[in-house]
């Protein structure tokens, strides 16, 4: 199975700041790469799918980059409504998909 | 908008069964891949199962594979998980999400607690 991991795992930020979050495969997933927003107590939201496209609704403060095996998410300008757990997740391998650990941005 | 209700979770003891299922609205559900995600207390995201549109293609995570089987009917516009011989460490937030290569909508989740 490919392994994803994240850095950091938590983050202290203040609004207004810039943020970003790692994610790393254990192999090349191209694209394949997917970034999920989840609230306490709320389900996940799709942020940012195929590594860099915006799902439609989400603010343009959120971008991706990356290809192959690493991977960022940006924040460009921190909300008091971004406070949340962030997820990456590969789909390359669609028999087993997997998620990276979470970053918790607080 | 699209909706996810998923019900069926509860109680159960160890090597148990339950059938969870997920009713789906506002879309054509026999044209999207579906997948069911658990997240255990306090902790992050795993991907459990997927099935492709037609249900001729399923995928279950190692931990699960001869003890869940994911299904669906298009007819009926439900998706099924059927959990057979449950582990205390099964007990988790369950939640039916669509896509293949992203998972654009969730629903809100059935709770499974496995305990004696």
């Amino acid at each position: 199975d490919i392994q994803m991991t994240q850095s950091p795992s938590s983050l202290s930020a203040s609004v207004g700041d810039r943020v970003t979050i790692t994610c790393r495969a254990s192999q090349s997933i191209r694209t394949y790469l997917n970034w999920y927003q989840q609230k306490p107590g709320q389900d996940p939201k799709l942020l940012m799918y195929s590594a860099s496209n915006l799902q439609s609704g989400v603010p343009s403060r959120f971008s991706g980059s990356g290809s192959g095996t690493d991977f960022t998410l940006t924040i460009s300008s921190l909300q008091p409504e971004d406070f949340a757990t962030y997820y990456c997740q590969q789909t390359y391998s669609m028999g087993g998909v997997t998620f990276g650990p979470g970053t918790k941005v607080d | 908008e699209v909706q996810l209700v998923e019900s069926g979770g509860g109680l159960v003891q160890p090597g148990g069964s339950l059938r969870l299922s997920c009713a789906a609205s506002e879309f054509t559900f026999s044209e999207y891949w579906m997948n069911w995600v658990r997240q255990a207390p306090g902790k992050g995201l795993e991907w459990v199962a997927n099935i492709n549109q037609d249900g001729s293609d399923k995928n279950h995570v190692d931990s699960v594979k001869g003890r869940f089987t994911i299904s669906r009917d298009n007819a009926k516009n439900l998706l099924y998980l059927q959990m057979n011989s449950l582990r205390v460490e099964d007990t988790a937030v369950y939640y039916c999400a669509r896509g293949g290569r992203w998972f654009d909508s969730w629903g809100q989740g059935t709770l499974v607690t496995v305990s004696s």
